[in-house]
């Protein structure tokens, strides 16, 4: 299958600051691509999705100045969590497709913000 | 619109034995339905997936699937549990063939639990 590198995989970070993740599809290209936030012991939850060229289309009650998405080219798509706090804390996972049927999911990112 | 239930978030069994996992899903379009596997602070990794072909899906690692449209369900199985069986295992749906790309709609997940 297609494959979605993840960087960084984990990341400690202090309150007030950001991150930014990155999500790259090494052998495709996506137009499309999707972020996910998992909370400990729960499914994954669409945050948002990611538009090649265009504006992000974000799910509801998702703040979109908080989280924000920028999908440059059709290899990648970043995700900044701006100003974080201790609840942002959570398991981020994006995935994008070839167009096909089937997702593939980067290896996620563990952020801590402390 | 889609929604996936599974069914049992903890399901234990023992090594051989066979392996359940309950998923009932629903969707106004013809649905693409999928089984993921996740293993602790990694991404999913696809065990199989039904894309409107044939209703029975054989997937990795001796995992299958069937689509049973008149019960809406995409119930997950293994004759012989492994202890590398142990995981978190997600059923997911997409609008399909109809729209909505890669975007999946994912369950609660299901945490194998593989006993001696």
């Amino acid at each position: 299958g297609a494959v979605v590198s993840q960087h960084p995989s984990r990341v400690i970070c202090k309150s007030g600051t950001s991150v930014k993740i990155e999500c790259r599809s090494l052998d495709f290209q996506a137009t499309t691509m999707f972020w996910y936030r998992q909370f400990p012991k729960q499914s994954l939850m669409l945050m948002a999705t990611s538009n090649e060229g265009s504006k992000a289309t974000y799910e509801q009650g998702v703040e979109k100045d908080k989280f924000l998405i920028n999908h440059a080219s059709l290899t990648l798509s970043t995700l900044t969590v701006t100003s974080a706090h201790p609840e942002d804390s959570s398991f981020y996972i994006c995935s994008g497709g070839g167009g096909g049927t089937e997702a593939f999911f980067g290896q996620g990112t563990r952020l801590t913000v402390v | 619109a889609q929604s996936v239930t599974q069914l049992g978030s903890h399901v234990s069994v023992s090594e051989g034995a066979l392996v359940l996992l309950r998923c009932n899903y629903s969707s106004s379009v013809p649905p693409y339905l999928f089984w993921y596997v996740q293993y602790p602070n990694q991404g999913l990794q696809l065990l199989l997936k039904y894309t409107s072909a044939a209703t029975l899906v054989k997937g990795i690692n001796g995992f299958e699937a069937e689509f049973k449209k008149s019960e809406t369900s995409f119930h997950l199985t293994k004759p012989s549990a492994h202890m590398s069986d142990a995981a978190e295992y997600f059923c997911a749906v997409s609008g399909g063939a109809t729209g909505g790309g890669n975007k999946l709609t994912f369950g609660t997940g299901t945490q194998l639990k593989v006993e001696l």
